[in-house]
């Protein structure tokens, strides 16, 4: 398809608890970005996969943020044991390549962690 | 990691008024982009221009680039009220994997 489809929209986790959210990139597209925006401001890079395999994870807590992309499934972003600071909205991009081009943006999934 | 910074940070004006922000960036790039952000949605790529051009149009957006100020300028002419929303520059620097955003530029066209 031609658009970026995240679920779910919204994500309500009290703290300790597991999300995970989903991101199908544009059919076609190689490369899928994950950011992560506080406060509507600025937008913090997590993650890059070419295809399924992590090209870029220089972003990632390591320590609780894993991601996934497997072959014909959507892409993953798994968030265990969510903490306060966790809340932002998460967005999925993708593009045919990692420069040169412009990335389709998801609508995002908005995670509240209580 | 290099970040473009947009100035200024919110911008009102008149439905038919033209709106420009600025943005600067740190290092050498590949190309800038400008994204737009309506409330509660993803970003929007509105047009790339690249580090061996110095302006580049789509409709009524003019983008500007100099490399040698490391500064972009985002110019939205006769604006209108649909065009109510935050706009993000983001750098595709040399040797980095992806695109860095800036801040934001809030913008609001008044009816």
């Amino acid at each position: 398809g031609e658009e970026v489809a995240q679920t779910p929209k919204h994500l309500v986790r009290g703290e300790g608890q597991k999300a995970k959210l989903y991101c199908a990139p544009i059919k076609g597209h190689s490369y899928v970005f994950w950011y992560q925006q506080v406060l509507k401001n600025e937008f913090k890079f997590l993650i890059s996969f070419q295809n399924e395999n992590v090209f870029d994870e220089t972003g990632m807590p390591k320590e609780r943020f894993s991601a996934k992309c497997l072959p014909n499934s959507p892409c993953s972003l798994e968030i265990q044991a969510t903490k306060l600071e966790d809340s932002a909205v998460y967005f999925c991009a993708s593009s045919q390549s990692v420069t040169g081009y412009g990335y389709t943006f998801g609508s995002g999934t908005r995670l509240t962690v209580v | 990691s290099q970040q473009g910074e947009e100035d200024p940070q919110a911008l009102s004006i008149q439905e038919g008024e033209n709106a420009t922000m600025n943005c600067s960036y740190k290092t050498s790039i590949n190309n800038l982009q400008w994204y737009r952000q309506n409330s509660g949605r993803g970003l929007v790529h509105l047009i790339l221009i690249r580090s061996n051009e110095r302006e580049k149009h789509s409709g009524r957006l003019r983008v500007t680039l100099d490399t040698s100020k490391k500064s972009s300028s985002l110019l939205i002419t006769a604006s209108r009220a649909a065009d109510t929303a935050s706009y993000f520059c983001a750098t595709d620097a040399e040797g980095n994997n992806r695109l860095a955003f800036g801040k934001g530029n809030q913008v609001v066209v008044i009816p």
